[in-house]
């Protein structure tokens, strides 16, 4: 149980396009997930959360006109780049929790990369 | 602001060694500590959560201890194997739902 899955598992784009990263809770009800970024040999950072049918809450630094989140159901979230550029570049990792323990499951990543 | 801090970054070990992996943070007003291991370009794998009500959990050959009022938790190893290599990471909990995450033990086990 506690399965979730990300779409895209990889993806390269081009400077100046948007992104749109899926995050999926498939056996359990999500009431808030996390996205998260982590660049090589570094540990991960939370960007935003976002509890379902509400606005996300990002963290100090996180652009949110850039970083799109919408939680529209109990089982997706998804993260839209917008505008990617090089320094984008990094792996992006979403959670989501729904259970009685509040224990947050991680998704399987996602390596985006602008050109 | 919560700061979690894991000692060492590497550690290249022979197949067989016990390990210790140590995870500091400066906060001691956590609700749970959780460690995750995490291989080359992966998601996170939860190996074991303690609350902090507890002061240590087991599982296989992970045993993981929490020290609250010193702010340390410990990752015990036993018996060291391949395929343990990975990266593990220490996160806190300080409040609903938000994990901190220290930067990792990066762990190679070599047969």
């Amino acid at each position: 149980g506690a399965v979730v899955s990300q779409h895209p598992s990889w993806v390269i784009c081009k400077s100046g396009t948007s992104v749109k990263i899926e995050c999926r809770s498939l056996d359990f009800q999500a009431t808030t997930m996390f996205w998260y970024r982590q660049f090589p040999k570094q540990s991960l950072m939370l960007m935003a959360t976002s509890n379902e049918g509400s606005k996300a809450t990002y963290e100090q630094g996180v652009e949110k006109d850039k970083f799109l989140i919408n939680h529209a159901s109990l089982t997706l979230s998804t993260l839209t780049v917008t505008s990617a550029h090089p320094e984008d570049s990094s792996f992006y990792i979403c959670s989501a929790s729904g259970g009685v323990t509040y224990e947050q499951y991680f998704g399987p990543g996602t390596r985006l990369t602008v050109t | 602001k919560q700061e979690v801090t894991q000692i060492p970054a590497a550690l290249s070990v022979p197949e067989g060694e016990n390990l210790v992996l140590n995870c500091s943070f400066t906060d001691s007003a956590i609700y749970n500590l959780q460690w995750f291991r995490q291989d080359p370009g992966k998601g996170l794998t939860s190996l074991l959560l303690i609350q902090s009500s507890q002061r240590e959990q087991t599982s296989g050959r992970l045993n993981a201890s929490l020290d609250k009022s010193s702010g340390r938790s410990t990752l015990y190893i036993a018996a060291s194997q391949p395929g343990d290599s990975a990266t593990y990471l220490c996160a806190v909990i300080p409040g609903y739902n938000k994990l901190i995450f220290g930067a990792g033990t990066r762990l190679a086990v070599h047969p």
